[in-house]
């Protein structure tokens, strides 16, 4: 079956212009994640959607950040403004939830951003 | 303060000599605990998942939880040129949002 996917795998934009990254989580994955991966560091989480529920938005750095998602399917990560800061790798999780409980998170291969 | 500490490496071992990977972290309330296994410009792999202390085997790995001592391990026997990565561990509290707090990673090299 088809895992996390996302869009692009590579993006290389100015300092001072917007991007936007894509989502697609594992068919059935109601939970989904973005993450931040900074050369050399750890994943930082940055939001988290759960159904109709409203997401957790605690992770985001700056208001320039925000993040949509469609139901329970794509999900679209917006950096307005970009810093040369906002370089990084920028990644995906879908996990299962039931009873409350979200499941293992599944990654995609990330979008590496570079703001020059 | 980091929540979750973790040697970073890089860690370069023989072919077939048994690797120890180690976090230690500070918050209490963390029960799940997972290593994620992540190869160069990929995104990180699901290797173990545990609740709470105790042992768990799966092949070549096994991964130990010390809730008193906040340490965890990843334990890799004879290791093989393939384990050649970056081992991120990874743990969460019991919210509804159940979002992961990482380690830095430790870079493994297994020479063959």
């Amino acid at each position: 079956g088809a895992g996390v996917s996302q869009s692009p795998s590579n993006k290389v934009t100015e300092k001072g212009k917007d991007v936007e990254l894509r989502c697609d989580p594992i068919s059935g994955h109601t939970a989904l994640y973005w993450y931040r991966q900074r050369l050399g560091q750890g994943l930082e989480f940055l939001i988290y959607f759960q159904g109709n529920s409203a997401p957790d938005k605690s992770g985001l750095p700056s208001d320039r950040f925000s993040a949509e998602r469609t139901g329970e399917s794509v999900s679209t990560l917006t950096i307005q403004r970009t810093q040369q800061e906002d370089s990084a790798v920028y990644l995906c999780a879908s996990s299962l939830v039931a009873g409350g409980f979200s499941y293992e998170q599944y990654f995609g291969p990330g979008t590496r951003l570079t703001v020059t | 303060q980091k929540e979750v500490e973790q040697d970073p490496g890089p860690l370069s071992v023989p072919e077939g000599a048994i690797v120890s990977l180690n976090c230690t972290y500070s918050n209490s309330a963390f029960q799940y605990f997972m290593w994620y296994r992540q190869y160069s410009r990929k995104g990180p792999e699901l290797l173990m998942y545990t609740y709470s202390s105790g042992n768990k085997e799966d092949g070549r790995f096994t991964a130990q939880v010390d809730k008193s001592s906040k340490y965890i391990s990843l334990f890799i026997r004879d290791s093989q040129p393939s384990d050649s990565a970056t081992y991120l561990c990874a743990m969460s509290g019991a919210g509804a949002t159940n979002k992961l707090i990482f380690g830095t990673g430790t870079l493994l090299a297994v020479q063959p």
